[in-house]
């Protein structure tokens, strides 16, 4: 059985521009959810997508945005970078939506905005 | 809005030494509580869970954790540490009735265990 895997491993991006970060579900999972970790942090929900479809939204602005596919691999966009969007994103898939489905996580993306 | 605290940043023990880690959320409602742990250069994962019932919950490799529903705790244990439970532990909270998805977490800002051979 394959883990989550998710793409690139690090991203280096310049303040202002946009940034696509990959995810792809172990097999039989139709849940997706993306955190972001800062540095000595823990991690913080960003979004949840449920059969391609959002299902619950954390404290982050609009230009953090999600996709959710057919295959239910994921994708997170962020415009507009900032300064403090430097951080370990982290994608974890579910068998389900609810707080009983144990959430599995992949090794993350580590994107640094100059 | 509900927030979790790891009371430790950083804990270092020598091998055999028991641990205890703690973790205080703030959420009058239903609550899930969990414990992750991160070994170095791997991923998160689950150490345990608690949804209802026993309110001590044993998880792998020999942890434990107590709810204890007046103090809004739910502090990781175990009696004998080693060398290989070195790693960072982070508690999270899932709160039943909080808005968004239910299976949102808020994870506390975790706590460094170095275990001295």
């Amino acid at each position: 059985e394959t883990g989550v895997t998710q793409s690139p491993t690090h991203l280096i991006k310049t303040r202002g521009q946009q940034v696509t970060l990959r995810c792809s579900s172990q097999s039989g999972h139709n849940t997706v959810s993306w955190y972001q970790q800062a540095l000595g942090q823990g991690p913080q929900f960003i979004f949840q997508y449920y059969r391609e479809e959002e299902n619950g939204r954390g404290n982050f602005p609009p230009r953090f945005s999600g996709l959710q596919f057919p295959n239910y691999s994921s994708e997170l966009n962020v415009n507009a970078l900032e300064l403090d969007d430097s951080a370990l994103y982290l994608c974890a898939s579910s068998r389900g939506s609810k707080a009983y489905n144990e959430q599995f996580f992949g090794p993350g993306t580590r994107l640094t905005v100059l | 809005a509900q927030s979790v605290s790891q009371h430790n940043h950083h804990v270092i023990l020598s091998e055999a030494a028991s641990l205890e880690l703690g973790c205080n959320y703030s959420y009058g409602g239903t609550v899930n509580l969990f414990w992750y742990v991160q070994y170095p250069g791997q991923h998160l994962q689950l150490l345990l869970k608690y949804f209802s019932g026993d309110p001590l919950v044993k998880g792998i490799k020999g942890f434990e954790a107590e709810f204890i529903k007046s103090k809004f705790s739910f502090n990781l244990r175990k009696p004998s540490v080693q060398w290989s439970d070195t790693a960072e532990y982070f508690c999270a909270v899932n709160a039943r009735n909080y808005g968004g998805s239910q299976g949102n977490l808020i994870f506390g800002k975790g706590t460094k265990l170095s275990v001295k051979p």
